[in-house]
């Protein structure tokens, strides 16, 4: 699977854009960046996704990089309800299944 | 609210017995996937279920096994548990087994083996 890093942790401080980076220089042509979102003893909440373009939806926005080596996720006035774990897949076809291959992503702490 | 629904919530078992975990997909989704986290990390890819039949495999041993209904709800069975089962169970749900298609998840069912 292609690996992904994460900072550990990042602070934010609340009405900021949280920005969250994100390496994955092996990634492969058709394989999709995905972003998704744990606060504490929850299930993960998706965020967005995107193959080459920037893309944009309510929660985030997501910048990938020309060479696709890397992407930023970006949520805009940050409030103390985005403190959570931030998680970067890249999501690729193994021959069944499609899974989310899951690191330890960024603890995104916000604060007053 | 993401529409998948986990039951139950919360489990305590002893070592040696076995446990069924149940997943109500999000209404039109044929595809469902389970998880496993273990405190600390990150949810690790058990299996997915399309259309009632097992659609790919993560590195679990054999004790772990699924079932996908008619509805699409989903069933994990886990055989002579173990300390080491002790977790936060994920169900996921998508519209198809696509790589460009989003997984929505429940809340999870947090066992306890003991």
């Amino acid at each position: 699977d292609a690996k992904t890093t994460q900072p550990t942790s990042m602070d934010c401080a609340e009405g900021r854009a949280a920005n969250l980076p994100c390496n994955h220089s092996t990634i492969s042509g058709n394989e999709y960046v995905y972003w998704y979102r744990q606060i504490h003893s929850q299930g993960p909440q998706y965020i967005i996704h995107g193959l080459k373009n920037n893309e944009t939806n309510e929660m985030a926005s997501l910048i990938i990089t020309e060479d696709r080596k890397s992407s930023t996720l970006i949520r805009p006035h940050a409030t103390l309800r985005d403190t959570a774990v931030y998680y970067c897949i890249v999501r690729v076809e193994t021959g069944g299944g499609n899974k989310l291959t899951f690191g330890t992503g960024t603890q995104l702490k916000v604060e007053l | 609210e993401t529409g998948v629904t986990q039951s139950p919530t919360h489990l305590i078992k002893t070592r040696g017995q076995q446990v069924t975990l149940r997943c109500s997909s999000q209404s039109g989704h044929n595809t469902v996937s389970w998880y496993q986290q273990a405190l600390g990390q990150g949810p690790q890819f058990i299996f997915q279920y399309y259309r009632e039949e097992e659609n790919g495999r993560g590195n679990f041993p054999p004790r772990f096994s699924g079932l996908q209904f008619p509805n699409y709800s989903s069933e994990l069975n886990v055989n002579a548990l173990e300390l080491d089962d002790s977790a936060l169970y994920l169900c996921a749900s998508s519209l198809r087994p696509a790589l460009n298609t989003e997984a929505f998840f429940g809340q999870g069912t947090r066992l306890t083996v003991v």
